[in-house]
Parts: structure tokens; sequence; C-alpha cells
């Protein structure tokens, strides 16, 4: 069974500049969730949603971030403009169900410079 | 405060020690507890999942939830190299919206 898939895997931007993430969950899994890990700290949840409807996205940083799941398969998260402190992994994790084991792709690391 | 803290080491132990992780929370709502294991430019794996109170075991790992304490711990037993990582701690009160801990780096030497 193939995993989350997540690009790109690295990013590197100035500040003010846009960018987009890219995630392709595991087939059938109806929940997708975005995460913010920023060094040193666990992942922040930033959007759920089921299938292409928004559960929660009550931590996503409305003026700047946004994300969609056009079709209830593939998300893109994007963010604009960037700053400094948006530097962190962005981590797409999804699952059968929303109670069920949240898999995790392996991350798009971000640099704000 | 934070709801979950636990402590981010790094813990250096050798090859063939026991291993204690542990966090503590706030939120007297959680219910579910988890572990996970990231290596290092992976995204997190789930270890262990429990349930309200008690111990569970599976092979090397054992988790424990002592609710009254607000207290998780991880016990990794017969450590290896393969286990270095870092552990991270995570708690939900429904089942669904995780909160995680900063993470403990773990480092077991040869």
């Amino acid at each position: 069974e193939a995993g989350v898939a997540q690009s790109p895997r690295y990013k590197i931007i100035e500040k003010r500049q846009s960018v987009a993430f890219w995630c392709n969950p595991i087939s059938g899994h109806a929940t997708l969730y975005w995460y913010q890990q920023i060094l040193g700290q666990g992942p922040k949840l930033l959007i759920q949603f089921q299938n292409n409807g928004v559960v929660d996205d009550s931590q996503l940083p409305k003026d700047r971030f946004s994300a969609e799941r056009l079709k209830g398969v593939d998300s893109t998260l994007k963010i604009q403009p960037a700053k400094l402190e948006d530097s962190a992994v962005y981590l797409c994790a999804s699952s059968y169900l929303p109670f069920n084991e949240q898999f995790f792709g392996p991350g798009t690391r971000l640099t704000v410079l | 405060q934070k709801e979950v803290e636990q402590d981010p080491g790094p813990l250096s132990v050798p090859e063939g020690a026991i291993v204690s992780l542990n966090c503590t929370y706030s939120n007297s709502a959680f219910q579910y507890f988890m572990w996970y294991r990231q290596y290092s430019r992976k995204g997190p794996e789930l270890l262990m999942y429990t349930y309200s109170s008690g111990n569970k075991e599976d092979g090397r790992f054992t988790a424990q939830v002592d609710k009254s304490s607000k207290y998780i711990s991880l016990f990794i037993r017969d450590s290896q190299p393969s286990d270095s990582a870092t552990y991270l701690c995570a708690m939900s009160a429904n089942g669904n919206k995780l909160v995680f801990g900063a993470g403990t780096i773990l480092r077991v030497k040869s």
C-alpha cells in the first residue's frame, strides 16, 4: 500500500513570497490533515478535511494560509505572503475515518529567508 | 502552560538499556493516548495507542497511562540503535483531534 505522498520535499523562499504544498493521501482515506511542525516542537494541526469539506480549521492563520481539497482526494496548502515564522515542516496525514489511525507523509521542509 | 509537556532530551542510553519516556498533560478531557516515533526527515509513525487508563504491551514497547496523575509513559526494553529517533506523545479528547508533545530525542549507543 502506497503511503501519503507530499511534494516538494524542500522549499526555500524569501519572506512575502507565496508557496504551495501538495499532498496525495492513501487511497480510500476520507480524512486528510495538514500539520505544522516547527523545529523542536510537536506537530500542530492546521486544518482537517472530511472528503472535500473542512471539519476543523481553528488553528489555521486564515489571513495568509489557505487549503483546499477538491474532489476529496489531493490537497494543496498555500501560504501568501510568507513570514519568517512560517519556517517549519508541513506534514500531511490521512486516515480512513476521523477516529482511525493517522498516517503521515514525509513532510515539506519550508525555509523562509 | 502547554496542554502537553514533554522533556525534549536528548536522552542518551547504551544499547540494551531500558528507556523510559514520559509526558504530563493538563486537560482532563483527554481519553486517547498515543506514542509516535519520528526518524530524522520522516513523518511520525504510530507506535502505541491506549484508551483511558492502564497498560498496553507490544513487543519491546509498553505504554502506561495514569489519568489520576495526568501522566503517561512509554518504556522500551532492550533498546537498539535503530530505536534512535524522536518520540512524540499525542493525546485526544475525542479520538480525532490530536495534541502533540514537543518530542523527546532518544539516542541509543552501540
